[in-house]
């Protein structure tokens, strides 16, 4: 199984701050990493997909990077919507498996 | 709209088993998977299988093998989902996801179904 690790844990920011969350795999899953947010009651929500690609109605601040072992998520400039967990999820091999998540909280 | 709505919660008593289920609108129902993936506090996000509605074909994640079922009725675009010999450790909340093809992403995702497993 693989494993998938993300940091950090737990960001403090405020709005209008970038954002760059770190996603690590324990071993390559080539581009085949998803990002989702979630919010507090909510399912989780697709943001990216195949490691760069945006989902359908998904903001442009939002933007995915990397390969293999190693993926950011970026946000360019924090909205208020945007404070929530952010999770990594790959598809490569069986089982899919998310990472732990990490919390962007305000500041 | 493109949703899918799961069923309520649940309280179970450890041994027992539950059934959650999940109706797809908005969209033609067999051509998309349904996963379930689960989310505790302690474990986060698992994955737990996929069905093809239009086969019936199922994948089960090795964990839950053995204990998990999942099924659906065309007539009704309903997915079903069945947990056995439930335990504490098994209180989640439930959510059907859909994907296109499996393993993927999972790009709707259902509202999830609390089910508290206690003595």
């Amino acid at each position: 199984e693989i494993v998938l690790t993300q940091s950090p844990a737990t960001l403090s920011l405020s709005p209008g701050e970038r954002v760059t969350l770190s996603c690590r795999a324990s071993q390559s899953v080539s581009s085949y990493l998803a990002w989702y947010q979630q919010k507090p009651g909510q399912p989780p929500r697709l943001l990216i997909y195949e490691a760069s690609n945006r989902a359908t109605g998904i903001p442009a601040r939002f933007s995915g990077s990397g390969s293999a072992t190693h993926f950011i998520l970026t946000i360019s400039s924090l909205e208020p919507e945007d404070f929530a967990v952010y999770y990594c999820q790959q598809r490569s091999v069986w089982p899919v498996t998310f990472g732990p998540g990490t919390k962007v909280e305000i500041k | 709209q493109v949703q899918l709505a799961q069923s309520g919660a649940e309280v179970k008593k450890p041994g027992a088993s539950v059934r959650v289920s999940c109706k797809a609108s908005g969209y033609t129902f067999s051509s998309y998977e349904i996963n379930w993936v689960r989310q505790t506090t302690g474990q986060g996000l698992e994955w737990m299988g996929w069905m093809n509605p239009h086969s019936g074909n199922t994948g089960y994640a090795q964990k839950f093998q053995g204990r998990v079922s999942m099924t659906r009725n065309t007539s009704i675009t309903t997915a079903y989902m069945e947990v056995s010999s439930l335990r504490s450790d098994d209180t989640a909340v439930y959510y059907c996801a859909r994907s296109l093809g499996s393993p993927a992403w999972f790009d709707i995702w259902g509202q999830g179904t609390l089910v508290i497993v206690a003595s």
